[in-house]
This record gives C-alpha cells, sequence and structure tokens, in this order.
C-alpha cells in the first residue's frame, strides 16, 4: 500500500481564498483524522471519521472549517476564506478497525499571504 | 483533562551515546502511549506503542520505551544514538487506542559527530 496520501503537498494562497486539502487514507482502515501542526500550538486533532461519518469535530477552529468523507477512500478539509493564521501543515492520518497505529500522510503546507 | 508534557524542548547527543527523552502524561484512565518521529519535512512515524501487558514495550529502529504508572511516564530511550536519528519525537496519549490522540510539543533531537 501507497500509504496515506495527501495532495496537495505545499499550497501557497491569498487570503480570503478558498483552499481544499485532499487524502486518500489507507485502503481497509475505516478512521480518518485531520491533525494542524503549527509552531504554536503543536500538533492538534481538528476532527475524525469512523465509517465515512464525523464523530467528533470539537477541534474545528471555527466555521470556517469544514471536513467531508464522501466514501471511504477520500476526505478533504476546506477553509473558505482562508486566513493568514490557518498557515500551517495539515495532516490526515488513519486507522484501521482496531485502532492499533494512526498512519500518517505526509501533510500539505499551507501558506496563506 | 488529559495532558502529555515533554520537558525538553531540545536535546544534543554525541553519536555513539545513549538517549533517553521523557514523557509524562496525566489520564484518568489506562492510557494508550505512543511515541512517533517526524523528520524535516515529513508525516510522523509510528516508533512504538503501549496498550498494555509488558511495561517495557521494543519499536523500530532500536528505541524502547517504558511505561511507569506509579511516575506517569513514558520515556523512550536508545542505547547507541546514530546520526539519522535526528529528527524531532512526539509523545501522544490516546482515549481508545490511535483514537483522538494527544500530542505533546515534541523534543528536537541534534546528533553531533
Amino acid at each position: 500500500d501507497a500509504g496515506v496520501i495527501q495532495s496537495p503537498r505545499h499550497e501557497v494562497t491569498e487570503m480570503g481564498q478558498e483552499v481544499t486539502l485532499r487524502c486518500k487514507p489507507i485502503s481497509g482502515h475505516d478512521y480518518l483524522f485531520w491533525y494542524r501542526q503549527t509552531m504554536m500550538r503543536g500538533l492538534e486533532l481538528l476532527i475524525y471519521f469512523n465509517n465515512n461519518v464525523p464523530i467528533d469535530d470539537s477541534g474545528m477552529p471555527e466555521d470556517r472549517f469544514s471536513a467531508k468523507m464522501p466514501n471511504a477512500s477520500f476526505s478533504t478539509l476546506k477553509i473558505q476564506p482562508s486566513e493568514p493564521r490557518d498557515s500551517a501543515v495539515y495532516f490526515c492520518a488513519s486507522s484501521p478497525p482496531f485502532r492499533t497505529e494512526a498512519f500518517f500522510g505526509q501533510g500539505t503546507r499551507l501558506t496563506v499571504v | 483533562a488529559q495532558s502529555v508534557t515533554q520537558p525538553d524542548i531540545h536535546i544534543t547527543v554525541s553519536e555513539g551515546a545513549s538517549l533517553e527523552l521523557r514523557c509524562n502524561y496525566s489520564y484518568g484512565a489506562t492510557p494508550y502511549l505512543f511515541w512517533y518521529v517526524q523528520s524535516p519535512g515529513q508525516g510522523l512515524q509510528l516508533l512504538l506503542k503501549y496498550f498494555s501487558g509488558d511495561t517495557l514495550v521494543q519499536g523500530i529502529k532500536g528505541f524502547e520505551a517504558e511505561f511507569k504508572r506509579s511516575q506517569s511516564s513514558f520515556n523512550l530511550r536508545k542505547p547507541s544514538v546514530h546520526w539519522s536519528d535526528a529528527a524531532e519525537y512526539f509523545c501522544a496519549v490516546g482515549q481508545t487506542g490511535a483514537n483522538n490522540l494527544f500530542f505533546g510539543t515534541g523534543t528536537r533531537l541534534t546528533v553531533i559527530p
């Protein structure tokens, strides 16, 4: 398996623009997580899904952020409108049914100017 | 509330020397504990995990960690560090396995010749 695949690897956008981050989890994994990493706040869980259903979105910072998982092999994290303070590395991770390990993608480095 | 403390922000060791990275957690129930490593520009890779049983767990790349309930600690050790071990190391605690991982702030390891 190719592991968790995220795209794009880097994204530079202007403030106010919509940004969409994409994630393909490992086949057979039924948990999917979105994390954000910043120097100030470290690694934070934003939201996670189980069997495509959002379970806990308490980490989503505000309504500008939304996440979807239309099927078992694809998820998106959308920021609309984007702001400079959203600049961070966003990681997607997936976990098998017994939740014994979270496998991380290589991340998307987002820069909002 | 759960929390993870990694008291050392940055550690420098000589190649071939032993290493111990500290991790203390706060969690009401029996924790699920993890150590991840992040190389520059990369995602997080699992080194080892503790769910139950033997309190000394072995991981990849020659790492081990010991769970000490009385000290609420899960310190990571390696007897002889290699230059390729230079990276950032994160301790994490999970509520139910790999779900909702709560990460420490990380320890950056520098290895000098």
